[in-house]
């Protein structure tokens, strides 16, 4: 069974501009959640969309968006880049959810914001 | 004050040695997670567990709701589990993470 697949693994991109990351879950998932890590905050939640709606979200500005296809993929979206949002993005998919069945992680996107 | 409190930050170890981390919280948790990460980025789950005890090969990880404080221990350590372990706790079905330990094991 192939695992979560995150695309682009590597993107540079200078400050103002809009990012899309894309999320492909494990076959069967339903429930996708996104996270930064930065070596200042280390892990946050972003959101998570289950169905494609998005069921639950993190204390991260307006500027930073997602959503999620039929298919369970999932994209997220940051405009208006800052260099603080340079970071380690991280999608993780899951059956159901958080709590009730175990996630599973991606690679992750490294975005550097210049 | 973070919610999720990891100790050590860093640890270093011999090859063979048996390994504790451990982490506390201050809030009420559904459930409680153990990740392991490596040099790169990626992400494993190890644990899920929201009482008692747990074991997978070496590694056995507990819980104590009361006390709201879990640990991971490693037993006969390897310098394959260098990797930084995160703890994270489950609240309203998000993740709250610590910062982690990195932890090292030399041959």
């Amino acid at each position: 069974k192939a695992g979560v697949t995150q695309t682009p693994r590597y993107l540079i991109k200078t400050r103002g501009q809009q990012v899309t990351l894309s999320c492909s879950p494990i076959s069967g998932h339903r429930s996708v959640s996104w996270y930064q890590q930065t070596p200042g905050q280390g892990l946050q939640f972003l959101f998570e969309y289950f169905s494609e709606t998005q069921r639950n979200k993190g204390n991260f500005p307006g500027r930073f968006s997602g959503r999620q296809f039929s298919n369970s993929r999932s994209e997220m979206n940051v405009s208006t880049l800052e260099l603080g949002d340079s970071a380690l993005y991280l999608c993780a998919s899951s059956l159901v959810g958080v709590g009730v069945n175990e996630q599973f992680f991606g690679p992750g996107t490294r975005l550097t914001v210049l | 004050k973070n919610e999720v409190e990891q100790s050590p930050q860093n640890l270093t170890a011999q090859e063979g040695e048996f390994i504790t981390i451990n982490c506390s919280y201050s809030v009420g948790i559904s459930a409680l997670h153990w990740l392991q990460q490596h040099p790169g980025g990626g992400i494993v789950s190890l644990f899920m567990l929201s009482s008692g005890k747990k074991k997978h090969g070496r590694l056995i990880a507990t819980i104590n709701i009361q006390e709201k404080h879990s640990s991971l221990h490693i037993t006969a350590s390897h310098p394959r589990d260098s990797a930084v372990y995160i703890c994270a706790v489950e609240r309203s079905e998000k993740l709250v993470f610590g910062k982690g330990t990195k932890l090292t094991v030399n041959p």
